[in-house]
C-alpha cells in the first residue's frame, strides 16, 4: 500500500516563529488532508489538498502531486497550533480509506 | 447535526467482553469510515462504508470485529470478545462527494 512519511517527528517553536511540516508519500494520490489533533484528540480538518496551494488566515498548504510531496506552513505560530499535525492520503479513488502518516508533535512555546 | 457524534466517549470493559461502539455521521454524508489510533500513531483503517454496504472492510484485524449500517446513516462498530490489544481510540468519519473526510471525537475504549 501507499506509505506516507511526515518529517520533523517533532517540533519545538517560540511563540510567533514560522514552520514548514513536510509530508512525502510514496503513490500518486486523489486525496491528501492535513489534520491538526488538539491535546482532546480531536482531528480538526485543516486542508482538503490534492494538490496546488491553498491558505487559511496564518496556515497554507502546498502539495506537488508530481513530486509526491505536501508542505503545511505556519506562519506567527500561537500557543493554541501545539498538538500533533497529520497528513493522510489515498490512493485507490473517491471516497476510499485515507493512510495516515506518525504525525509531527508541535509544541509552541510562551 | 453539525458534525460526526460518538458515542459513548469512554468505554471500560473486562476482557472477554462484547461492546457497541456508534457513529452518526454528518447529515447526507453517504461515506462513513472506522478508524483506530493507538497512542503515538496515527489512526489506522478499519472498515468503510458507502450507503447501507460495507464496500471495503479490509481493515478489520479479525473475525471478532463487525461493523453494521443498516439504514445508510448510524453505524454500530461491534468487537466479542474483546482482548486487551483491543484497547485504542476509535474514530468514525463520513464524507460526501467531496472526499473530504469528518471525523468524529472518538470513543477511547480500555479493555481490563
Amino acid at each position: 500500500g501507499i506509505q506516507v512519511e511526515q518529517s520533523p517527528p517533532d517540533l519545538i517553536l517560540q511563540e510567533g516563529a514560522n514552520s514548514t511540516l513536510r509530508c512525502n508519500f510514496s503513490d500518486s494520490v486523489n486525496n491528501l488532508q492535513w489534520f491538526h489533533q488538539n491535546p482532546w484528540g480531536q482531528l480538526i480538518n485543516l486542508f482538503y489538498i490534492p494538490s496546488g496551494t491553498k491558505q487559511n488566515g496564518r496556515l497554507s498548504a502546498t502539495t506537488v502531486a508530481t513530486e509526491r510531496y505536501s508542505l503545511l506552513y505556519i506562519s506567527s505560530s500561537q500557543t493554541t497550533d501545539s498538538g500533533v499535525y497529520f497528513c493522510a492520503v489515498d490512493s485507490a479513488g473517491a471516497n476510499s480509506k485515507l493512510t495516515f502518516g506518525k504525525g509531527i508533535t508541535l509544541s509552541v512555546r510562551p | 447535526g453539525a458534525g460526526v457524534s460518538q458515542t459513548p466517549s469512554n468505554k471500560v470493559t473486562e476482557k472477554g467482553k462484547y461492546v457497541e461502539l456508534r457513529c452518526d455521521p454528518i447529515s447526507g454524508h453517504t461515506a462513513l469510515y472506522w478508524y483506530r489510533q493507538s497512542l503515538g500513531q496515527g489512526p489506522e483503517f478499519l472498515i468503510y462504508f458507502q450507503g447501507t454496504g460495507a464496500a471495503d472492510d479490509s481493515g478489520l484485524p479479525n473475525d471478532r470485529f463487525f461493523a453494521v449500517r443498516p439504514e445508510g446513516s448510524v453505524s454500530t462498530l461491534k468487537i466479542q470478545r474483546t482482548e486487551r490489544g483491543d484497547s485504542a481510540v476509535y474514530l468514525c468519519a463520513s464524507s460526501s462527494i467531496t472526499d473530504t473526510q469528518y471525523f468524529g471525537p472518538g470513543t477511547r475504549l480500555t479493555v481490563l
